[in-house]
């Protein structure tokens, strides 16, 4: 157990629909980490938060956003779905910003339909 | 942003053998460079990392060897296992972000 609790475990959605995904980091971690993963492109980065406030922005769709909250967790909310949007999205959380490890969560499955 | 290439895609070793994978990383910014493993249905783990002032590192089975003139580091499996089939991630920092490889999907036949 990495300490790090994401949730839904699975989603299934249409087309055009929103959904949040919910991210608690580890105890004492200031850093979360949203991944996006998918048969062929690997983890993508999308998002880096350190202590309430962006601070790394990678291949983020803009249909995509997301938050960290006063008391850590963050949330991803992706918007306008489409199929393609289908992945395993991680988080992650650190204790610092990118040179330390990472702990990731088990993962929240997102299936559009 | 960073590009990090990793290869190869796909390794299949038999027991007892060595298995490397290698990456290479463009930001030459880049100071370190960690090697996760990701088994069947889990978020991916830490085995191993190594920073930009040291060129290897070893940790019982696991090495890793980096080049920065070259811009490339490699993960090396000595003894393998069955139990180190899995899907393997070389990453390198960039700013503030950690940057993934594709994967390599590593599996160890007895």
């Amino acid at each position: 157990d990495s300490g790090v609790t994401q949730t839904p475990k699975h989603l299934i959605t249409a087309t055009g629909q929103r959904v949040t995904l919910r991210c608690s980091p580890r105890s004492g971690d200031l850093s979360v980490y949203w991944y996006q993963q998918s048969l062929d492109q690997g983890l993508q980065f999308l998002i880096q938060y350190y202590n309430g406030e962006e601070r790394a922005k990678g291949n983020i769709l803009e249909r995509f956003s997301a938050q960290q909250f006063p008391d850590l967790h963050s949330e991803l909310n992706l918007s306008s779905l489409e199929l393609g949007d289908s992945a395993l999205y991680f988080c992650a959380s650190s204790v610092s910003h990118n040179t330390g490890e990472l702990f990731f969560g088990e993962g929240s499955r997102l299936t559009v339909l | 942003g960073e590009n990090v290439e990793q290869h190869p895609s796909t390794l299949s070793v038999q027991e007892g053998d060595s298995a490397v994978i290698k990456c290479t990383y463009s930001d030459s910014a880049s100071n370190y460079f960690p090697w996760y493993k990701q088994e069947l249905g889990k978020g991916p783990q830490l085995i191993i990392d190594i920073r930009s002032n040291v060129g290897e590192k070893k940790d019982q089975r696991i090495a890793v060897t980096l080049n920065k003139t070259a811009k490339h580091f490699s993960l090396h499996i000595t003894e393998t296992q069955p139990e180190d089939s899995a899907v393997y991630f070389c990453a390198a920092n960039s700013g503030y972000a950690l940057n993934f490889g594709k994967g390599t999907s590593l599996l160890v036949t007895p």
